[in-house]
């Protein structure tokens, strides 16, 4: 069965620090997509890609958040610099779009704590 | 504000009971989607029900919309404690690609 890899699985680091989190979309999937999660927000999109390029990243703090798709089998979501407010569990999701209604597939996500 | 409100937040019930969540929202879809989501893990997608069909089924599940009242349910028949988790229900509401996530429902399932 294809999935959704995304590593690492837990993030521990204090405020101030860069983190990177990394996704390995499903193959063939054309759209990749990253979420953040957290109890009072829910489920939160932050920015989506098309065939590498991106889309939307309106729902990311640009200041400080940046998102890279450097080639088809890898996307990156960064925090530079990361702040507590920040920790969550950070979703990649990959779908293919444009050949009608199709789900979207999750990764297993990135539980991030910025102390 | 959310798209999409799934109604009751939390559900407590014995194993064999059917368990009944529902999902509202706010503007015009084509689509819209439940996913369930286990404890630690990722969401999985579990039916899609376009706007022109009433009702659709899969296994135990069987879900209906009502794009007149703008809601949709969710039914799981003869629950098992396998069953526990979130369920969320999600809309196409800004555009093909995307999808907007409720808050979802926290199902539990007492053997």
């Amino acid at each position: 069965d294809a999935r959704v890899t995304q590593t690492p699985r837990h993030k521990v680091t204090e405020m101030g620090q860069e983190v990177t989190m990394r996704c390995q979309p499903i193959l063939g999937h054309n759209t990749v997509f990253w979420y953040r999660q957290t109890m009072m927000q829910g489920l939160e999109l932050l920015a989506y890609f098309r065939n590498r390029a991106p889309l939307d990243d309106s729902g990311m703090p640009k200041d400080r958040f940046s998102a890279e798709m450097p080639d088809a089998t890898l996307a990156t979501l960064k925090i530079q610099p990361s702040e507590p407010r920040d920790s969550a569990v950070y979703f990649c999701a990959s779908g293919l779009v444009g050949t009608g209604h199709q789900p979207q597939h999750f990764g297993d996500g990135t539980r991030l704590s910025i102390l | 504000s959310q798209q999409g409100e799934e109604d009751p937040q939390a559900l407590s019930i014995q194993e064999g009971e059917n368990a009944t969540m529902n999902c509202s929202y706010k503007t015009s879809i084509n689509n819209l989607q439940w996913y369930r989501q286990n404890s630690g893990r990722g969401l999985v997608h579990l039916i899609l029900i376009r706007s022109n069909e009433r009702e659709k089924h899969s296994g135990r599940l069987r879900v209906t919309l009502d794009t007149s009242k703008k809601s949709s349910s969710l039914l799981i028949t003869a629950s098992r404690a396998a069953d526990t988790a979130s369920y969320f229900c999600a809309t196409d509401d800004k555009g093909y690609s995307t999808l907007t996530f409720g808050k979802g429902t926290m199902l539990l399932v007492s053997p």
